[in-house]
């Protein structure tokens, strides 16, 4: 099946320090990524639906210049949390659609858990 | 606009016990529906889908039947194992065209020897 991946899996930064999180598809083309953040025991929030070369699209109360999301290329999306602060702390889920056959079926990364000191 | 709607957790359950974890959605015309499961630390993993009414999903001996009627989509297993604890998210796919999921809140199971 489809994976996606991302890295890292665990960060641990100082407050006001920005961290940088990819995520890839690596056997299939993702036109589309999706960011999702998750707080403990709850759902998914998602965040931001990135489309290769062009500007993401962001959910409402998702601070832009907070949450940059790059999608250079079919391949890979990052996602910047630019001057972390703790409040940040949490775990970002990346998914993406394959871009031949989109069935609804999303293929979600490993997650990645951030925590800002 | 879309909506879905699960049971509250933790749901806890002695292994080899019945399960079942309700779901109910509110979407116009035909969404795909899906259980995903996250396992602890991990990412959300798709279980099983369902695209249209009738349509019966099934995998790892879960099962799940797109219920129109009553807008459901309960998953359900004969026998739990304790390597099922895990969170299960119900999600929809609206008919509506793109490709943004609609996810329920989660529930989690906790299964115990």
């Amino acid at each position: 099946g489809a994976v996606v991946s991302q890295h890292p899996s665990r960060v641990i930064c100082k407050s006001g320090t920005s961290v940088k999180i990819e995520c890839r598809s690596l056997d299939f083309q993702a036109t589309t990524m999706f960011w999702y953040r998750q707080f403990p025991k709850q759902s998914l929030m998602l965040m931001a639906t990135s489309n290769e070369g062009s500007k993401a699209t962001y959910e409402q109360g998702v601070e832009k210049d907070k949450f940059l999301i790059n999608h250079a290329s079919l391949t890979l999306s990052t996602l910047t949390v630019t001057s972390a602060h703790p409040e940040d702390s949490s775990f970002y889920i990346c998914s993406a659609s394959d871009r031949g056959s989109f069935t609804g079926e999303l293929f979600f990364g490993e997650g990645s858990r951030l925590t800002v000191l | 606009g879309d909506s879905v709607t699960q049971m509250e957790g933790p749901v806890t359950l002695s292994e080899e016990a019945f399960l079942t974890i309700n779901c109910t959605y509110t979407a116009t015309g035909y969404p795909s529906l899906f259980w995903y499961v996250q396992y602890p630390g991990e990412g959300l993993q798709l279980l099983l889908k369902a695209t249209k009414a009738d349509d019966k999903g099934s995998n790892k001996g879960f099962e799940a039947t797109y219920r129109k009627e009553t807008t459901s989509f309960h998953l359900e297993k004969g026998s739990v194992q304790v390597s099922d604890s895990a969170v299960y998210f119900c999600a929809l796919h609206g008919s509506g065209g793109g490709n943004k999921l609609t996810f329920g809140t989660g529930t989690q199971l906790k299964v115990e020897l």
